[in-house]
């Protein structure tokens, strides 16, 4: 089985501030990818990032940037500069590989809020 | 821009009663699932379908709860009789293949009030 586990349930910044989104997984999988999904308070899922588990290399896109150590099985994910139109649950994912048949788990979600 | 569309946004039903949720993909993706979002917590996998197929029901409640693609299109999910603990976000996604590495894309759910 797959786990995912963000143990941040709730995080206020205030904006322009940087945060940080701590997400750890579990997986059996030599081969899976780790995904961030954002949930706006419309309630659509908007899929932001992806990292394959053979890349280790952070990478950084306009305000967004993640950490991935497949040592710790840790996925984080960074806002830079953050906005009020950021404030929404943010949402980490594993999908699997053999072992899960390609199955996507979701973490319960950190619930962002940035104040102006 | 191509959506996932989902209908209807709303519904509220009594318990025992049925009710369905239909589900229109992106054109073109061959993957569909159907989630349920319980307030506080990440989706929950209900249904996988490749095409017109399931390829993952294992947390369908099967005595409640039927799902059919049927051309390989778009999808209904059924529940039947609700119970008060099925009240939930159900959301659709889709992908172009079910492959680990795709992204899904989400409509914007049917919220369900079960009374």
């Amino acid at each position: 089985a797959q786990k995912v586990t963000q143990a941040q349930t709730e995080i206020s910044v205030v904006e322009k501030e940087d945060v940080t989104l701590d997400c750890v997984y579990e997986t059996r999988d030599t081969t899976y990818y780790l995904f961030w999904y954002k949930q706006p308070p419309s309630g659509e899922l908007v899929f932001l990032i992806r990292r394959n588990s053979f890349d280790e290399q952070n990478e950084i896109s306009g305000r967004y940037s993640w950490n991935f150590q497949k040592s710790t099985s840790s996925f984080n994910f960074t806002i830079t500069a953050s906005q009020v139109v950021d404030s929404a649950v943010y949402f980490c994912a594993l999908s699997g590989g053999y072992t899960n048949a390609g199955k996507s788990t979701f973490g319960d979600g950190t619930t962002l809020t940035v104040k102006p | 821009e191509a959506e996932v569309a989902q209908s209807p946004r709303y519904k509220i039903t009594e318990k025992s009663q049925a009710v369905a949720f239909w589900c229109d993909p992106i054109s073109g993706h061959a993957t569909l699932y159907w989630y349920r979002q319980i307030l506080g917590q990440g989706p929950e996998l209900l249904v996988q379908f490749q095409d017109e197929s399931v390829v993952d029901d294992s947390q369908l409640p099967k005595d409640r709860f039927s799902a059919e693609r049927l051309k390989g299109v778009d999808s209904t999910l059924k529940i039947q009789p609700a119970e008060l603990g099925d009240s939930a976000m159900y959301l659709c996604a889709s992908s172009l293949q079910g492959d680990t590495e795709n992204e899904q894309f989400f409509g914007p759910g049917t919220r369900l009030t079960v009374l």
